[in-house]
């Protein structure tokens, strides 16, 4: 059990176009998932955390305006990386929390590889 | 199912002991094998990794171990100090085959002054 996915794997856009991605909790229900981006040296940077039914929580840096997070349901979570420019490159990585699991307890997704030409 | 397990949600040990954190996969494509670790509020960060061709790397006070054969990793911290608690995420990928990186659902390590 505890199986978080992610879609698309990876995705290839020009720059100022728009990427959705998804992140849903396919057997557990998750009242919090987290957004990372993964940078050189494989640290995992935080991005925001959201939770159902709420606004995200933006980590200091992060311009919310351009990476807009949903959290619609239990089960799904979107990150939508607006106007993406080369910059915006990286590998990103949703986690989740279940909702009756220990609050450090998360399940990560695959993350999704994107390319911003 | 999950490909890769941390059986241990948690793990208390006394400072100055060692820790050992245990890891095991199922897929044995994964060939690249690493340890975060993670504060309260922030991201995870890099530890120390291993290659399938090694069965140890030390790196200071954390050494990982890697036995192919059981598809089992462990991290041993030594000496263990108090800032050394903090939630420990496994992960793994088969990087020949170009796949992104799977993590275990952790364990949080409590070190006891």
């Amino acid at each position: 059990g505890a199986v978080v996915s992610q879609h698309p794997s990876w995705v290839i856009c020009k720059s100022g176009t728009s990427v959705k991605i998804e992140c849903r909790s396919l057997d557990f229900q998750a009242t919090t998932m987290f957004w990372y981006r993964q940078f050189p040296k494989q640290s995992l940077m935080l991005m925001a955390t959201s939770n159902e039914g709420s606004k995200a929580t933006y980590e200091q840096g992060v311009e919310k305006d351009k990476f807009l997070i949903n959290h619609a349901s239990l089960t799904l979570s979107t990150l939508t990386v607006t106007s993406a420019h080369p910059e915006d490159s990286s590998f990103y990585i949703c986690s989740a929390s279940p909702r009756q699991g220990r609050e450090e307890t998360q399940y990560f997704g695959p993350g999704t590889r994107l390319l911003v030409l | 199912d999950q490909q890769v397990k941390q059986n241990s949600p948690s793990l208390s040990v006394q400072e100055g002991r060692i820790s050992i954190l245990n890891c095991d996969y199922t897929n044995s494509m994964f060939d690249y094998f690493l340890w975060y670790k993670k504060y309260p509020a922030e991201g995870p960060t890099f530890l120390i990794s291993i290659s399938s061709i090694k069965d140890k790397n030390e790196d200071g006070r954390f050494t990982v171990f890697l036995n192919k054969s059981a598809k089992h990793l462990s991290l041993h911290i030594v000496p263990s100090q108090p800032g050394d608690s903090a939630v420990y995420f496994c992960a793994a990928s088969a990087r020949n085959y170009g796949q992104n990186f799977v993590f275990g659902p952790g364990t949080r390590l409590s070190v006891l002054p």
